[in-house]
């Protein structure tokens, strides 16, 4: 069964530097996501990315964060100056075109733990 | 308010046991609405897609009340392994952001 992939599944870096998480999205997907979970809170929308730019995003998505789709398989996040309370763990899901369908069934990768110390 | 409630839980039931959670939303342009578990530090993962009619996928019923804003789901013979926090999940029309609830969490005991 095809799935998301994420890579490193732990990052830890200090404070200022900047860090690039990796997600390799189901081949067919066309819409790709990344979502952030603060330890013991919900899951929480950043951004989403079609056809070569964002679609959308959240007031959470400043412009600290940027993402990419470099090649045809990855798909980037981009943290420039980290801080404490970006500690999190954050997802990167993908989802197919649907048409005449209202239902957007995303998928998630196991994800990546980020640690600002 | 929030945008998606849950109660927090948690849900203590035997195995075998059948249990039920609901999950209320806001935002009256909600279109789309989903069910995904969450294990501990795992990622959420779909469980079922929830419509208009209602839909069962084995053990699992999933219902939809638009008046109300209410979405539930009903576990049957609750096994050991559907122990997790259960996530109620909306999209809003026009949009592909989903917009999560804070879970239910449920513990099978034998």
């Amino acid at each position: 069964e095809p799935e998301v992939t994420q890579t490193p599944s732990h990052q830890v870096t200090q404070m200022g530097q900047e860090v690039i998480l990796r997600c390799v999205p189901i081949s067919n997907h066309l819409y790709f996501y990344w979502y952030r979970q603060i330890l013991g809170q919900k899951v929480e929308f950043l951004v989403s990315f079609y056809n070569n730019e964002i679609s959308e995003k959240s007031e959470i998505f400043d412009d600290q964060f940027s993402v990419e789709r470099p090649d045809g398989s990855n798909f980037t996040l981009k943290i420039r100056s980290t801080k404490l309370e970006d500690s999190a763990m954050y997802f990167c899901a993908s989802s197919e075109p649907t048409v005449g369908d209202s239902l957007y069934e995303q998928y998630f990768g196991p994800g990546t733990r980020l640690t600002v110390t | 308010r929030k945008e998606v409630e849950q109660d927090p839980g948690p849900f203590n039931v035997p195995e075998g046991a059948t249990v039920a959670f609901n999950c209320t939303y806001s935002n009256s342009a909600s279109q789309s609405f989903f069910w995904y578990r969450q294990d501990c530090r795992k990622e959420p993962k779909l469980l079922m897609s929830v419509y208009s009619s209602g839909n069962e996928d084995g053990r699992f019923t999933a219902q939809l009340n638009r008046a109300s804003q209410y979405i539930s789901l009903l576990i049957r013979d609750s096994k050991l392994s559907d122990s997790a926090t259960y996530l109620c999940v909306v999209i809003t029309t026009g949009r592909r952001a989903l917009t999560f609830g804070s879970g239910t969490r449920l513990q099978v005991q034998p």
